[in-house]
């Protein structure tokens, strides 16, 4: 069975850009979620998505955005990036709808961004 | 609100000794409670989860971990440690209503030979 993909695994981008990463899911995992992870606040979530829709948010600003799609992969955009939005990315997905479920949380590789 | 502590930024060991990470929570109900491992430049990978039943849970690479709800710790444990072990742990309680996990800050582990 597929683990969770990120794609891609490394990016480098400049300030005032934006990105897009990608995360495909276990296969009929339907939730999908994202955290950021740095050196100085760990890692904090950023939202997650349940059958296309958003579900929960986490405390960052608009720039951060996301979506689902209907095979459950979900992307997260993040426009006009500065300095501080260096970080991995992770991405989980999960087969149950609320708490993980019994199977807990299965998470990606991560997306590596650097913003110069 | 949820909330992890886990008190050790970073524990050193000598290989084949016992190893003992602490985790502390704050949760109003019955905790869903996690750890996971990550190496350098890695995702995280689930070592074990506890939701409900016995308390002393078994999970993967010969880890083990106890939930105490009289203390709110859910510690992780291993009897003996191998170089292979050294990363970055991690517990973590999945939130109330939502489907999302609070992560600790921690617990960075070196293997000395």
């Amino acid at each position: 069975k597929a683990g969770v993909t990120q794609t891609p695994r490394y990016l480098i981008k400049t300030r005032g850009q934006q990105v897009t990463l990608s995360c495909s899911p276990i296969s009929g995992h339907r939730s999908v979620s994202w955290y950021q992870q740095t050196p100085g606040q760990g890692l904090q979530f950023l939202f997650e998505y349940f059958s296309e829709t958003q579900r929960n948010k986490g405390n960052f600003p608009g720039r951060f955005s996301g979506r689902q799609f209907s095979n459950s992969r979900s992307e997260m955009n993040v426009s006009t990036l500065e300095l501080g939005d260096s970080a991995l990315y992770l991405c989980a997905s999960s087969l149950a709808g609320v708490r993980g479920g019994h199977y807990g949380y299965t998470f990606g590789s991560g997306t590596r961004l650097t913003v110069v | 609100a949820q909330s992890v502590t886990q008190p050790d930024i970073h524990i050193t060991v000598s290989e084949g000794a016992s190893l003992e990470l602490r985790c502390n929570y704050s949760y109003g109900a019955t905790p869903y409670l996690f750890w996971y491992v990550q190496s350098p430049g890695q995702g995280l990978q689930l070592l074990l989860k506890y939701f409900s039943g016995d308390t002393l849970v078994q999970g993967i690479k010969g880890f083990e971990a106890e939930f105490k709800r009289s203390q709110s710790s859910f510690n992780l444990r291993k009897p003996s440690v191998h170089w292979s072990d050294a990363a970055e742990y991690f517990c973590a309680v999945a939130s109330t209503g939502a489907n999302n996990l609070f992560f600790g800050t921690g617990t960075r582990l070196t293997v000395i030979p």
